[in-house]
């Protein structure tokens, strides 16, 4: 599996947006980058994974570099109920996901 | 609900004893995952189904754990002889298939152990 490295935390003012950074630079060339985040006391929810090309959804971007050792989940406009831990995981598909620490998403009001 | 359905919400155990876990996986979901997460830690994978294919055990932390998936659906998730480092809340997934394409995995709210 990629190791990837996430900061540990961080802090945005609601309304604003945030970019959450990953670096993967052991990934794979048929790794896909998936973003997860788990909200207080629920179970993890997938919010968005690519390839090579950025992706939108309703929930946020994938901004990912072109050398794919890094990526970037844009949440455009941050809320109070975007607060949660959020996991950047390479992967195949063939393996099941491995989920590391994650970087813990404070928003404030 | 059509989400993923894990019971009990809640366990209180007394430590050497057993404890089943069960999920009921989406309808039609083909892979189904477990997973475990200790108080402020992180999530651990501990075994996975993937249609017929035998399941990766890989992350079973002792012989005291064992999973089982019956006709492709629900899935028990047993504990033998239990301690209080097993102590956690056990979390369940399904997906559509294995393939990063279908790779979406839907959890449930998760069954939390206490091992007294």
């Amino acid at each position: 599996d990629a190791k990837t490295t996430q900061p540990n935390s961080m802090e945005s003012n609601e309304e604003e947006p945030v970019h959450l950074p990953c670096n993967h630079s052991t990934i794979s060339g048929t790794d896909y980058i998936h973003w997860y985040r788990q909200l207080p006391s629920q179970g993890p929810e997938y919010v968005i994974h690519g390839l090579t090309s950025n992706v939108n959804n309703r929930m946020a971007s994938l901004a990912i570099a072109e050398d794919r050792k890094s990526s970037t989940l844009i949440l455009h406009r941050a809320t109070l109920r975007d607060a949660a831990v959020y996991y950047c995981i390479p992967s195949s598909g063939n393996t099941p996901l491995v989920f590391g620490k994650g970087t813990r998403l404070s928003v404030i009001a | 609900g059509a989400g993923v359905s894990q019971s009990p919400s809640n366990k209180v155990t007394e430590k050497g004893k057993d404890v089943e876990l069960r999920c009921d996986p989406i309808s039609g979901h083909t892979a189904l995952y477990w997973y475990r997460q200790s108080l402020g830690q992180g999530l651990e994978f501990l075994i996975y189904f993937q249609g017929n294919s035998a399941p990766d055990k890989s992350g079973l932390p002792s012989d005291r754990f064992s999973a089982e998936r019956t006709g492709g659906s629900v899935s028990t998730l047993t504990i033998q002889r239990t301690q209080q480092e097993d102590s956690a809340v056990y979390l369940c997934a399904s997906s559509l298939g294995a393939s990063p394409m279908f790779g979406e995995l839907f959890f449930g709210e998760g069954s939390r152990l206490t091992v007294l």
